[in-house]
């Protein structure tokens, strides 16, 4: 089954405490993506990666760092987590070699930063 | 800057009844135009996907139509059913490198019985 997993689905965590999330996907597929979905304000991306070792940023990514070491691994790592990093984060990821391919996403990753 | 905006914010409806959910936007240049369901607290899943030369596409009791011109589509639900109360995301892609994509507000939809 096509999958994107995000782990972990919750967590609550103190200002400045490095953290993970991992996001790992079973379809082979070279680009994925991370979102922030906060209310009233939609999905925005942070970091996307078009193939391993290659990451570029998004619309938001100050405070977030991204790394693609393997083709289906692509952590988000938050260095020094603050309150206004509490948010859902999805991971995504889909096929290259064609604007219209399906976009996978993750269940999310509640993040609350106290 | 690249913007999409959906309307309305939110829709109640009863059971069985139709509905059209709104999505303008200015993103450019223009790839492709992506619909996607989404449940509270769980991920987006796509719905339909259209380029620049397709006008309408459907899945099941879901119909998007896309106008390129006007830069303005739309989602029909027809005969609608609880398990449609969710959040109708469009989603818009830029054809760059990164094919970045710009998401809509959503649309948030209750179906009542």
């Amino acid at each position: 089954e096509a999958q994107v997993t995000q782990n972990p689905r919750y967590l609550i965590t103190v200002t400045g405490k490095k953290l993970t999330v991992t996001c790992s996907q079973n379809m082979n597929h070279e680009y994925m993506s991370w979102y922030r979905q906060d209310p009233g304000l939609g999905l925005r991306q942070i970091y996307y990666s078009m193939n391993v070792e290659v990451t570029d940023k998004g619309d938001v990514p100050e405070g977030y760092k991204v790394s693609r070491k393997e083709k289906r691994n692509f952590p988000l790592i938050l260095e020094s987590p603050s309150p206004n990093q509490t948010s859902l984060y999805f991971c995504a990821s889909r096929q290259t070699g064609g604007s219209g391919n399906t976009i996978y996403f993750g269940e999310g990753s509640w993040l609350t930063v106290v | 800057k690249n913007q999409v905006e959906q309307s309305p914010q939110s829709l109640i409806i009863l059971e069985g009844k139709n509905c059209t959910l709104q999505c303008n936007y200015t993103v450019s240049p223009f790839s492709n135009l992506r619909w996607y369901k989404q449940d509270t607290g769980r991920g987006p899943v796509s719905l339909t996907i259209m380029t620049f030369s397709e006008n309408t596409k459907s899945n099941g009791r879901y119909t998007a139509t896309l106008d390129a011109d006007t830069k303005q589509s739309s989602l029909h639900i027809t005969a609608s059913q609880l398990s449609d109360s969710a959040s109708y995301i469009c989603v818009v892609s830029a054809y760059n490198a990164g094919n970045m994509l710009t998401f809509g507000g959503g649309t948030r939809l209750m179906v009542k019985p």
